[in-house]
């Protein structure tokens, strides 16, 4: 079946610009996890849903990051007024369920931020 | 002390040999552990996951738990090219999230 899809793969932002990044998990899956990697680093957690509730935030950086998951499907990770160090690859991973914790990761977004 | 820690590497192994790949974690509460593969410019794959002490096969593939020495590895046994790739070791603490080492970069040269 098909696997996790995010969009934009790539986005180019001015410093200061609003960005929003979406991603669709695969069908049926309850949890949606939202990763940071820079490069040559491991992804970073972001924040978590399980439906629709964002029941973890505790890894976004700043206030400038919002997520949301308003019908416990797609998800959309906002970043606003975006800054150099916001560039990294965005990574978006659900879960079937919360308990075995395998999470199947989408191809991310790459943000440059210039 | 970084809370998972694996090192960088490169690891060069022949083709046809085994590749073994070593991680530690800090937290003593861990509970789930999974090792990813990531070819370079794309997302990170799920290749295993290890829940309880031992050992774990799935073809060319064994993970290795050891819980009292906080250690987990990975074995890849017939080595490939195409196994060349950075491979990140992730650990789960019973909260929802996962942990990430920084990845070993594994080259196999034929």
């Amino acid at each position: 079946g098909a696997g996790v899809s995010q969009s934009p793969r790539y986005k180019v932002a001015k410093r200061g610009q609003d960005v929003a990044l979406r991603c669709d998990p695969i069908s049926g899956h309850v949890s949606l996890f939202w990763y940071q990697q820079a490069l040559g680093q491991g992804p970073e957690f972001l924040t978590y849903f399980q439906n629709e509730a964002q029941l973890d935030k505790s890894g976004l950086p700043s206030d400038r990051f919002f997520a949301e998951r308003p019908e416990g499907s797609v998800s959309t990770l906002k970043i606003q007024r975006t800054q150099q160090e916001d560039s990294a690859v965005y990574l978006c991973a659900s879960s079937l369920v919360v308990a075995r914790y395998e999470q199947f990761f989408g191809p991310g977004t790459r943000l440059t931020v210039l | 002390q970084k809370e998972v820690e694996q090192n960088s590497g490169p690891l060069s192994v022949p083709e046809g040999a085994i590749a073994s790949l070593n991680c530690t974690y800090s937290d003593r509460v861990s509970q789930s552990f999974f090792w990813y593969r990531q070819y370079s410019g794309k997302s990170p794959e799920l290749i295993m996951s290890i829940y309880s002490n031992g050992d774990k096969e799935d073809g060319r593939f064994t993970a290795q738990l050891n819980k009292a020495s906080q250690y987990v590895s990975l074995l890849i046994r017939d080595s490939q090219p195409s196994d060349s790739a950075t491979y990140l070791c992730a650990v789960n603490a019973g909260t929802d999230k996962l942990i990430f080492g920084t990845g070993t970069r594994l080259q196999v040269f034929p």
